[in-house]
């Protein structure tokens, strides 16, 4: 099992460009979650699915939209790239019957807006 | 929502000392409380968890405390090694995750 993967591992936008982090698991998890990372902050939660077919804004949103494509797939889409939105961004996906506790995270895409 | 504050925010400790990090939350009706360990360039990984019916739990070197009463949770690491020098986040989820700032621990050969 890959477990939880991202793409792309490291990407550069200029203000105003529009680009789409993809986040897969094959874990056969329910949830996912999209998380940006910034120094001295911590993990903040940007989108979460519960489950196929819904999504739901968490505590960051804004400038943020989300596709659960399928069970599998969870993509971030940054349609008009901001300085603001210069960070780490992490997926993860938890188990079936939870509620979110137990969260395996993707190894991160590293994302700088010039 | 709620809100969790993490304590301190840099730790240095020689080795073989113990470590103890400190959490803080909010909201009453949180009832699970993980800790995640961040190596750095890595991503975060649970290393221990505790539910709010259990004050105590030990794994080998770690242990979390738990007091709901006080709304406070607590990392402790005993007999620190260089490979625990790491960035440790708490968190608590009542209907999502909310995590600490963290802290960077540093482990002195």
């Amino acid at each position: 099992n890959a477990g939880v993967t991202q793409t792309p591992k490291f990407q550069v936008l200029k203000t105003g460009q529009s680009m789409t982090l993809q986040c897969a698991q094959d874990m056969n998890h329910n949830s996912m979650y999209w998380y940006r990372q910034d120094p001295g902050m911590g993990l903040r939660l940007i989108y979460y699915s519960a489950s196929e077919g819904t999504t739901d804004k968490g505590e960051v949103p804004n400038g943020y939209n989300v596709s659960r494509l399928n069970k599998r797939e969870f993509s971030l889409r940054l349609e008009s790239a901001a300085p603001s939105q210069t960070s780490v961004y992490f997926c993860a996906s938890s188990p079936p019957g939870q509620g979110g506790e137990t969260q395996y995270f993707g190894p991160g895409t590293r994302l700088l807006v010039l | 929502g709620e809100n969790v504050e993490q304590h301190p925010s840099t730790l240095s400790v020689q080795e073989g000392d113990s470590a103890v990090i400190k959490c803080t939350y909010s909201d009453s009706a949180s009832n699970y409380f993980p800790w995640y360990k961040q190596e750095l360039g890595k991503r975060p990984q649970l290393i221990i968890d505790i539910r709010s019916n259990v004050g105590e739990k030990k794994d080998q070197r770690i242990a979390v405390t738990l007091n709901k009463t006080a709304k406070h949770f607590s990392l402790h690491i005993t007999e620190t090694q260089p490979e625990d020098s790491a960035v440790y986040f708490c968190a608590a989820l009542d209907y999502k995750l909310s995590f600490g700032a963290g802290t960077t621990v540093t482990v002195r050969a």
